[in-house]
Formats: structure tokens, C-alpha cells, sequence
């Protein structure tokens, strides 16, 4: 059974530093990778989705990669501001299986302080 | 497009009482997903329909729930009788469908408390 894991689980920062967020999964066969952002009260925002076959995506001040063979993604956030806090949360899709059957894991919750 | 749409923001109810779970997808969507996110278990797959079809609800915890599409745009989950450990936050998704369009798009969720 696939298995998702994100550390650590909250991290605080002081506004513009890189900062790095993990997420491992437990079998590499999957199809892709997404990243989430989630703020307090409000639903799932999808920032990027990696294909199994790339192995990175960026869009803005984010940079997802994606080392499918040993289960591991990092999401980097260059120069962080207070508007980045929010809860990020991976989740794959397995291989043989719809886009409708993602496994989450349960999230990073990151604070960047003024 | 004013996004997934779901109400009511905040539910606070007694054990045993009726809960129903408003959704309005994002119009054109063919797919709508229902999950639950607790801390202990994290955000988890209830029920989706494609095409207001139930497809896949072998994550609807028990015969307590079922969920209905009676229409493109509108949706329902329904819990009777409610418990105290169905309390969590309920999402509803949509989602145009797989290849570059599989990405979901989530309503802002439904608070539910049972007492």
C-alpha cells in the first residue's frame, strides 16, 4: 500500500530565506506527483504536478523535483515571504490507477515570519 | 468562474441527528470528489462521480453515508445518523478529467461538528 510521508511537519522560518520541503513515498511506481497548498479555512490549491518521466517543475518562486526512484520529491521555495504560509501537502498517483485515486500525505505546515 | 462552491461553511450538530453536505462544482467538470481531512488521517478519498455517476465509494466509512449527483452542478453527502467521530472537514473537488486536465480544484470545505 502506497504510503506518503512529508518532514518535518511544521517548520518556521524568518521571511527571505530557500527553503526546502520534503516528501518521500513508500513505492516508487507511480504515475506522478503533486504538490498542494493549502490555506487555513480553505480548500487544496494544486501549485505543480510532475510526470513520473520529468523530473522537475517550476512555476514562479517554486521548484518541485521529482527523484521517482527512490520515492522522494522536494518542493524549494526561493526567497520566501509571509504570503507562502500555508500547509503543503504531496500526494502521488500510483501507477494503474485514475487520477482519482491520489494519496496524500498529511502535510508541512510553514510559517514565514516578517 | 466562481470555483467549487459548498455549504453550509460550519455545521455543529447532536449525535444521531441528519447531516447533508451541499456541493456545486465548477461548471463544464465531469468529475466531483468528496473527501474528509482529519489530523489523524489526513485528507481521504470518500466517493467520486463522473458524469453525476457514482464510480468508486469504497472510501465512505460505513452505511451511515451516501452521496448523491442528482445533476451536473449539485451535489450531496449525506451522514444519519451522525457520531462524534464523523467530526472533520469535508471537501468537495472537481476536476475536468485525466490526461493535462486532471487537476483538482477545491471548495473551501465544510466544517462539521458532532456533539
Amino acid at each position: 500500500k502506497q504510503e506518503v510521508t512529508q518532514i518535518p511537519a511544521a517548520l518556521s522560518v524568518p521571511e527571505g530565506e530557500n527553503l526546502v520541503l520534503n516528501c518521500s513515498f513508500t513505492d516508487s511506481a507511480i504515475y506522478n506527483l503533486q504538490w498542494f497548498r493549502q490555506d487555513p479555512g480553505k480548500g487544496l490549491t494544486s501549485l505543480l504536478l510532475i510526470q513520473s518521466s520529468q523530473r522537475e517543475q517550476t512555476s514562479g518562486r517554486l521548484n518541485a523535483s521529482l527523484d521517482k526512484s527512490s520515492g522522494r520529491s522536494t518542493l524549494y521555495i526561493a526567497a520566501s515571504q509571509p504570503g507562502d504560509s500555508a500547509t503543503y501537502l504531496c500526494a502521488v498517483r500510483p501507477e494503474n490507477t485514475g487520477f482519482q485515486k491520489l494519496v496524500f500525505g498529511t502535510g508541512t505546515r510553514l510559517l514565514v515570519s516578517p | 468562474d466562481a470555483g467549487v462552491i459548498q455549504s453550509p461553511r460550519h455545521e455543529v450538530t447532536e449525535m444521531g441527528q441528519e447531516v447533508t453536505l451541499r456541493c456545486k462544482p465548477i461548471s463544464g467538470h465531469d468529475y466531483l470528489f468528496w473527501y474528509r481531512q482529519t489530523m489523524m488521517r489526513g485528507l481521504e478519498l470518500l466517493i467520486y462521480f463522473n458524469n453525476n455517476v457514482p464510480i468508486d465509494d469504497s472510501g465512505m466509512p460505513e452505511d451511515r453515508f451516501s452521496a448523491k449527483m442528482p445533476n451536473a452542478s449539485f451535489s450531496t453527502l449525506k451522514i444519519q445518523p451522525s457520531e462524534p467521530r464523523d467530526s472533520a472537514v469535508y471537501f468537495c473537488a472537481s476536476s475536468l478529467g485525466g490526461g493535462t486536465n486532471e487537476k483538482l480544484f477545491f471548495g473551501s470545505g465544510t466544517q462539521l461538528s458532532v456533539l
